[in-house]
């Protein structure tokens, strides 16, 4: 198993600012995985970080406005760039890999954009 | 590209009843696996059970089965005695095998208990 702890758990912003969300997993993972919940939503892969080289991101998602750093195997950030109100939603950081693995989440950071 | 449909926007059951929650899905791929997810209000993704492709008996852990029709894409989740804390959103999940991709989520189901 593994447990992930992910900062800030909520915030309000001002829209045009940026957010940049932390997680860190206790133990090495190859593979870190960003979903974005909006309200009353399902969870959408956003974007999959791996240790050394560039973020892979989904359809609908670009680096200009969700940068991703992941500088060793237990911690990446999420950066919520130029925000606006629809930027409201709940973003999860989660890990799991391998065959027969499960996923495992991180709380969530609950994000308004005012 | 895979989808999870889930038809049931919400669900309503009394308790120490019996409940489905349906998941239908479309993949190409032979090799996947899928899962059910409790998503309770405090937000914590949680892990109900989960189901190898490739695996033909239905996975159970206690009062929680899965009725696994392959051929069909059908991957629908059984709650028996259903219980107060069992009130949550349930999300049905998809994941290509090899274990490098995340996962593709449907809809969910908005389970409500009854006392």
């Amino acid at each position: 198993s593994a447990v992930i702890s992910q900062k800030p758990s909520r915030d309000i912003c001002q829209r045009g600012t940026s957010l940049t969300i932390q997680c860190q997993v206790d133990s090495q993972v190859t593979m870190m995985f960003w979903y974005r919940q909006q309200p009353g939503q399902s969870l959408t892969l956003i974007a999959t970080a791996n240790q050394g080289s560039e973020a892979t991101y989904e359809s609908g998602f670009v680096i200009d406005k969700f940068p991703i750093s992941r500088p060793n195997l237990t911690f990446s950030t999420l950066t919520v760039s130029n925000m606006s109100p629809e930027d409201s939603s709940i973003y999860l950081c989660s890990v799991g890999e391998g065959r027969n693995t499960e996923a495992f989440f991180g709380q969530g950071t609950r994000l308004t954009v005012v | 590209a895979q989808t999870v449909t889930q038809s049931q926007p919400e669900m309503s059951v009394q308790e120490a009843e019996t409940v489905t929650l349906s998941c239908t899905y479309d993949t190409s791929e032979s090799d996947y696996y899928l899962f059910w997810y409790k998503q309770p209000p405090s937000r914590q993704m949680i892990l109900v059970i989960r189901q190898e492709a490739y695996k033909q008996q239905n996975a159970t852990e206690n009062r929680f089965s899965v009725n696994f029709q392959k051929a069909a894409k059908s991957f629908s989740l059984k709650i028996s005695d259903s219980q107060l804390g069992d009130a949550a959103m349930y999300f049905c999940a998809y994941r290509r095998g090899g274990g490098a991709d995340g996962l593709t989520f449907g809809k969910g189901t908005h389970l409500i208990i009854q006392p």
